[in-house]
């Protein structure tokens, strides 16, 4: 059974704050991922890490950061938001041999921003 | 460029069979998933192609054909609860996932 948690669920926020998304795996996997989803579009990846101090962007160009300094832990934080960032973010984690492995996704952030 | 195809909907009858197709065009190959995904909820993972064939769990089913870039994922004895998104996603040469759009499936009474 996956246990990878996101925090918040849904938030609403105005134009220039600044925001971190949490994602927390108990799993142990080594590799976490954010993706960004839009109502009835494909997943992008906009960062993933395979460990601890190991990041890397994703195909989307995005204007967030993410740290790894815990293997379970991978937040995803905005410091200047806009309209544009309205999205849904999923954070999942795998421990696959050969990147090949099963992704297990947390509920989701979804974020407004006016 | 990568692409992954797949219908934007489909609808079905409860009890009855459905095949959601993928068609793929990726640099390189190393492997096919597909999730599924209820509206306003996280993907969960059905199957795992990498060789040619079908792989059978349960009521569903997934079929890989690499030489054509094609895959279906076949959905027997319909429930209601499998009213949901159905996303085929693509390893490519770099081991990063291709993800497709996603296939509604409505399914009716």
């Amino acid at each position: 059974e996956a246990d990878i948690y996101q925090t918040p669920r849904y938030l609403v926020i105005g134009t220039g704050k600044k925001i971190t998304l949490e994602c927390s795996q108990t799993m142990g996997h080594d590799k976490m991922y954010w993706y960004q989803q839009d109502p009835g579009m494909e997943l992008h990846l906009i960062h993933y890490s395979y460990g601890v101090n190991s990041t890397e962007k994703g195909d989307l160009s995005s204007e967030s950061t993410v740290s790894r300094i815990r293997t379970e832990h991978f937040p995803l934080t905005l410091e200047s938001a806009r309209p544009s960032h309205t999205s849904q973010y999923l954070c999942a984690s795998s421990e696959g041999a050969g990147d090949a492995g099963e992704l297990f996704f947390g509920e989701g952030s979804r974020l407004t921003v006016l | 460029g990568q692409n992954i195809d797949q219908p934007t909907e489909m609808t079905a009858t409860e009890g009855a069979i459905v095949q959601i197709n993928c068609t793929y065009q990726t640099s390189g190959f190393n492997g096919l998933f597909w999730y599924q995904q209820h509206a306003g909820e996280a993907p969960t993972f059905l199957s795992y192609n990498v060789l040619d064939g079908l792989e059978e769990k349960g009521r569903f089913s997934s079929f890989l054909s690499r030489s054509k870039g094609y895959s279906y994922l076949l959905l027997k004895e319909l429930q209601m609860k499998d009213s949901a998104s159905y996303l085929c996603a693509v390893l490519d040469s770099n081991y990063q996932l291709i993800w497709g759009a996603g296939t509604k499936l409505i399914i009716k009474p």
